[in-house]
């Protein structure tokens, strides 16, 4: 298994243009998200999928969007974006909660993302 | 809401020394907890993890309770090793059906020989 999968490792963006941060499991895992680190500041969740077709978001919306067409897939895309979406981007999976027990997430390697 | 805060960093020990980072937490119903690590230029691997008041989650030699009447789990371990240098994240989830997880801040540790 490759685990979850992130494309690219490095981006670099100038203010205003679009993009796609790909991120793969081949786990077969319900549940994905995606999430940003920023120095002194953890991970913040910006969305995530409880399954194919249903998205929600999560603390830090604002910029991004994402879609679940598949249980495999699930990229997160910069409209329009700004130096403030600098940061390291962090997709992470999760076979469903199992009876009251939480799974643990499985992270991917990350996209280091620069926006001048 | 829910939170997690974190002893603040960075936390710098001699190899074989005591590691202690504390983590409380901030959260209704009965959640689950974790430690995860972050070693240069990786992404995070869960370290241990306790679902429920008392477990005791235990990996490569670091150890954490879950105290609920205190709302704690803090991190330990009684060696250090240089290999052990990596940023360490303290998580919750909440009693929800998502599995969100909510992280603390993060505490740096470097190891010195």
């Amino acid at each position: 298994n490759a685990g979850v999968t992130q494309t690219p490792k490095f981006q670099v963006l100038k203010t205003g243009q679009s993009m796609t941060l790909q991120c793969a499991q081949d786990m077969n895992h319900e549940y994905m998200s995606w999430y940003r680190q920023d120095p002194g500041m953890g991970l913040r969740l910006i969305h995530y999928s409880v399954g194919a077709g249903i998205t929600d978001q999560g603390e830090v919306p604002n910029g991004y969007n994402v879609s679940r067409s598949t249980t495999e897939d699930f990229p997160l895309r910069l409209l329009s974006a700004a130096p403030s979406q600098t940061s390291v981007y962090f997709c992470a999976s999760s076979p469903p909660r199992t009876g009251v027990f939480y799974n643990e997430q499985f992270f991917g390697p990350g996209t280091r993302l620069t926006v001048l | 809401g829910n939170s997690v805060t974190q002893m603040e960093g960075p936390v710098t020990l001699s190899e074989e020394a005591f590691l202690t980072i504390n983590c409380t937490y901030t959260a209704t119903g009965y959640p689950s907890l974790f430690w995860y690590v972050q070693y240069p230029g990786e992404g995070l691997q869960l370290l241990l993890k306790a679902t429920k008041a008392d477990d005791k989650g235990s990996n490569k030699g670091f150890e954490a309770t879950y105290r609920k009447e205190t709302t704690s789990f803090h991190l330990e371990k009684g060696s250090v090793q240089v290999s052990d240098s990596a940023v360490y994240f303290c998580a919750l989830t909440g009693s929800s059906n998502t599995g969100k997880l909510i992280f603390g801040q993060g505490t740096t540790l470097q190891v010195k020989p």
